[in-house]
């Protein structure tokens, strides 16, 4: 069964500006990924938290993870029309095997 | 070094026939992972091999689906009587281990069964 949830948005901004994406899930867990996804093919790891962390960032990216409600945000900054993709949060199961959300469809008009 | 690699990108086949998708994983790494994923989903696991074995199979779907990594390395995934509910695209990650470790996705297989 699916554990990360992305609230199921298409987000379509201008670029320079921020965008937002949430997860939210149902199990314990020992880390979070964000994975981003170009044109309905392979998945590109963006950034893992674990659950002791509340933040991390990389880059332009900003994610945080509350486990007290288990829930995650993705934060873009200054984003670019090459951030144009589907994001994903996905959490670990057993045996290492990822569970995906549905995604997020994020637009960025240039 | 090379990623993961998957062939074909693109396979077009007819319902009832056999399909065979193939994975590279990158060198070195052990553990190896199948995913499929629908129109406007997120991927959902099929099966993991750690090694030559199938770790864990309890993903795919129904008995017509199969999976080998005979060598460790590459690994095949096999439909049989394939069926329209089978199109998406199928993918293939591998980690060098299988704690925990990030897994590097290849770019896909888009099946299409008419």
């Amino acid at each position: 069964s699916q554990q990360g949830e992305e609230d199921p948005q298409a987000l379509s901004i201008q670029e320079g500006e921020n965008a937002t994406m949430n997860c939210s899930y149902k199990t314990s867990i020992n880390n979070l990924q964000w994975y981003r996804q170009n044109s309905g093919r392979g998945l590109v790891h963006l950034i893992l938290i674990r659950s002791n962390e509340r933040e991390k960032h990389s880059g332009r990216l900003r994610v945080t993870l509350d486990t007290s409600k288990k829930s995650s945000s993705l934060l873009i900054t200054a984003s670019r029309a090459a951030d144009t993709a589907s994001y994903f949060c996905a959490t670990i199961q057993g045996n290492n095997r990822l569970a995906f959300g549905k995604g997020n469809q994020v637009v960025v008009i240039p | 070094g090379a990623g993961v690699s998957q062939t074909p990108s693109n396979k077009v086949t007819e319902k009832g026939k056999y399909v065979e998708l193939r994975c590279d994983p990158i060198s070195g790494h052990t553990a190896l992972y199948w995913y499929r994923q629908s129109l406007g989903q997120g991927p959902e696991f099929l099966i993991y091999f750690q090694g030559t074995g199938a770790a864990d199979d309890s993903g795919l779907p129904n008995d017509r689906f199969f999976a080998v990594r005979p060598e460790g390395s590459v690994s095949t995934l096999k439909i049989q009587r394939t069926e329209r509910g089978d199109s998406a695209v199928y993918l293939c990650a591998s980690s060098s281990t299988s704690r925990e470790d990030t897994q590097y996705f290849g770019p896909g297989t888009r099946l299409t069964v008419l």
